[in-house]
């Protein structure tokens, strides 16, 4: 099982923050996908990366594939009390299966 | 448009008793279809997946099994709960190669 660790576990900051979260792995992934999850509800994907190094831009919130495919990260910009809620990082491989993170649970205040 | 029907919403069930989930995809064809576990609104845990009818493969030995006994559909079973099997149960398809999940709702499970 490739392992990724995502951090922080839990952010609680203040509508118009900034901040990062952070999926990394000792592992190397042919892709790597971030999901939005809300109470009761299944996760939704936001977004794709495969190449090392790419970024990818959805609205406020910008996405980064480490150069080495191993690490990924996420920035939301003037965060808003919408963005709250748990994401999730996940490696796809050659298997069938994601490898899920634990996740970053977010709260955003207004 | 594809979606994704997973039932019920939520289910309590005393210990020892049998477990039957279903999950159905309409909209596409030969779908991968998925079983996860999710404790306490954190990561996910990967029960099951199957790449084809009666083709399951299993991640976590457990008192839980599965079957897809047609192309869209997707169940989830046991025949005598725990109360470790308490959780959220989340259902998902995807499409061939590198491909996103798309999830249904969750059933909400507590063993009592």
């Amino acid at each position: 099982t490739q392992l990724l660790e995502q951090s922080p576990q839990f952010l609680s900051i203040q509508e118009g923050e900034n901040l990062t979260v952070y999926c990394n792995s000792s592992s190397v992934f042919s892709s790597l996908q971030w999901y939005r999850q809300e109470p009761g509800e299944g996760p939704v994907l936001l977004v794709t990366v495969v190449t090392g190094g790419e970024v990818k831009k959805l609205k406020r919130l910008t996405f980064q594939f480490g150069d080495a495919r191993k690490d990924s990260s996420l920035h939301i910009t003037a965060a808003q009390p919408g963005d709250t809620g748990l994401y999730l990082c996940a490696g796809a491989n050659s298997g069938y299966a994601l490898n899920f993170g634990k996740g970053t649970s977010l709260l955003v205040t207004p | 448009s594809q979606t994704i029907h997973q039932w019920p919403a939520t289910l309590v069930q005393p210990v020892g008793s049998p477990l039957s989930l279903e999950c159905t995809v309409e909209g596409t064809s030969n779908p991968n279809l998925y079983w996860y576990r999710q404790a306490a609104g954190r990561g996910l845990q990967l029960l099951f997946y199957s790449i084809g009818i009666g083709q399951i493969s299993s991640e976590v030995p457990q008192n839980l099994s599965a079957s897809r006994p047609q192309d869209r559909q997707f169940i989830l079973s046991s025949k005598k709960l725990l109360l470790s099997d308490s959780g959220f149960y989340l259902c998902a398809w995807s499409g061939m190669g590198i491909s996103p999940l798309h999830f249904g709702n969750g059933t909400r499970l507590t063993v009592t």
